[in-house]
């Protein structure tokens, strides 16, 4: 079946240290993108990819980097420069030019620093 | 700009009777309107989506949802709640363009089902 795995499922993280979530998909979508979420708000839209070798920063982007060399692929690396990085972390995908498809999640990563 | 407003932070009704969350939306052009649901640590699944078609949107789980212009409202309702609705329900708005469809999010609306 096709999806969208994302893995760890529960990240520990020490203060300093950079972190990186795994985001893969199956579907053949050409659009990736990440989100966090925290209580009591929407999600926010941290980075987002159409393309293959082509990504571009969402609202809240600062203390986060991404790469897409891979179509199935768009990994999310958590820097230290991020001070409150807790949060729940969501993956989605969407075939290009099919937007009123909506979007295809992963069962996100839970992050928390110690 | 775009934007969407969920009116209740939680609802609670009890199991059997009807669900109504409520959903405002603002858009300078005619949107694209989803709600999703996410259950406790899940990610989140499409329940219905609205795009200019019938105002009137059927969705998964019994659920429905109206497209009402006049009053820039995109209700999710149903008729009986059942204990697995018990989740929380986000309102979404699609932003413009034909290739940049980013989502605009709504705070979210707990549903809590009381037995």
């Amino acid at each position: 079946d096709g999806g969208i795995t994302q893995s760890p499922k529960y990240l520990f993280r020490k203060e300093g240290q950079n972190v990186t979530l795994s985001c893969e998909q199956n579907l053949n979508h050409d659009a990736m993108y990440w989100y966090r979420q925290d209580p009591g708000q929407g999600l926010r839209l941290i980075y987002y990819s159409q393309i293959v070798n082509d990504f571009q920063k969402g609202d809240i982007a600062e203390g986060y980097s991404v790469s897409r060399e891979k179509k199935e692929s768009f990994p999310l690396t958590v820097t230290s420069a991020q001070k409150n990085p807790t949060a729940f972390y969501l993956c989605a995908s969407a075939k290009q030019g099919h937007p009123n498809y909506g979007y295809t999640f992963g069962s996100g990563t839970r992050l928390t620093v110690v | 700009a775009q934007s969407v407003t969920q009116l209740d932070s939680h609802v609670s009704v009890s199991e059997g009777t009807p669900v109504l969350l409520r959903c405002n939306y603002s858009s300078s052009y005619s949107p694209s309107l989803f709600w999703y649901v996410q259950h406790p640590n899940k990610g989140l699944q499409l329940l219905l989506k609205y795009t200019s078609a019938a105002t009137l949107v059927k969705g998964i789980n019994g659920f429905e949802a109206e497209f009402k212009k006049s009053e820039t409202s995109f209700h999710l309702t149903k008729p009986s709640a059942h204990m697995s609705d018990a989740a929380e329900y986000f309102c979404v708005v699609r932003g413009p363009g034909d290739s940049n469809y980013q989502l605009i999010w709504g705070a979210g609306t707990k549903l809590i089902i009381k037995p």
